[in-house]
């Protein structure tokens, strides 16, 4: 069965400072990972995906991720967070070889970056 | 930019009530997914459909009916509203197969469901 951990309710991070959010993960097949932000009383908004490739994933809003298979590891990371960054962060998966467009998401980590 | 919208931001609603929350979306998607999402529970699936008129459970149908009869247009029915219900309703769409944004979801606003 497919899921998605996030281990953190919470991120505090300071203007400036790196951020991390952690994600991992559980699937049978291969994964297609995925991270998604929501603002206030807003939808959710995709921010990047690993497909396949390149372990290192570049996305909106200068976001990165690395994917870690042995560590079933996708965390997201800014190197730089901003207060406009503060916000409801998601982690969502889809296992490739399932045949089926199920998709699981974590629980979320809300991010606070203090001016 | 597409463009997935519900028919309603808030709704209030009476134990018992049969209730209608539609989904529209212009980027001819195949795939429609209906969540609700819940404080520490994150967003959960109840049922996603990817064709006109085919539907499969997500983990949390019961309860819950859809309804796919235009590819544009996907419809979550309540049958019998009840209080533990209550809760926010997103719907999204996405792409089946090839193109750049294969996979990703594009969500509405969502709608803010009370049973009382």
């Amino acid at each position: 069965a497919q899921s998605v951990a996030q281990p953190e309710d919470q991120v505090n991070v300071a203007e400036g400072n790196p951020l991390t959010v952690k994600c991992t993960y559980s699937v049978s097949g291969n994964p297609y990972l995925f991270w998604y932000v929501q603002y206030p009383n807003r939808g959710l908004q995709f921010l990047l995906k690993y497909i396949t490739g390149d372990n290192l994933v570049k996305g909106s809003y200068g976001f990165e991720a690395e994917f870690n298979k042995s560590q079933t590891s996708f965390h997201l990371k800014k190197p730089s967070a901003l207060v406009s960054d503060s916000a409801l962060y998601f982690c969502a998966v889809r296992d490739s070889t399932s045949g089926t467009y199920k998709y699981i998401f974590g629980t979320g980590t809300r991010l606070k970056v203090l001016a | 930019d597409v463009k997935v919208t519900q028919s309603s931001r808030y709704l209030v609603k009476r134990t018992g009530e049969k209730v209608f929350l539609e989904c529209v979306q212009d980027m001819d998607h195949e795939n429609m997914f209906w969540y609700r999402q819940d404080p520490g529970l994150g967003l959960r699936l109840i049922y996603f459909s990817y064709d006109v008129k085919m539907k499969e459970k997500g983990d949390i149908p019961e309860g819950y009916s859809v309804s796919r009869e235009k590819k544009e247009r996907f419809s979550l029915i309540l049958e019998s509203a009840s209080t533990n219900q209550t809760s926010m309703y997103l719907c999204a769409s996405g792409l089946g197969w090839g193109g750049s944004s294969f996979d990703e979801q594009f969500f509405g606003p969502g709608t803010r469901l009370t049973v009382l």
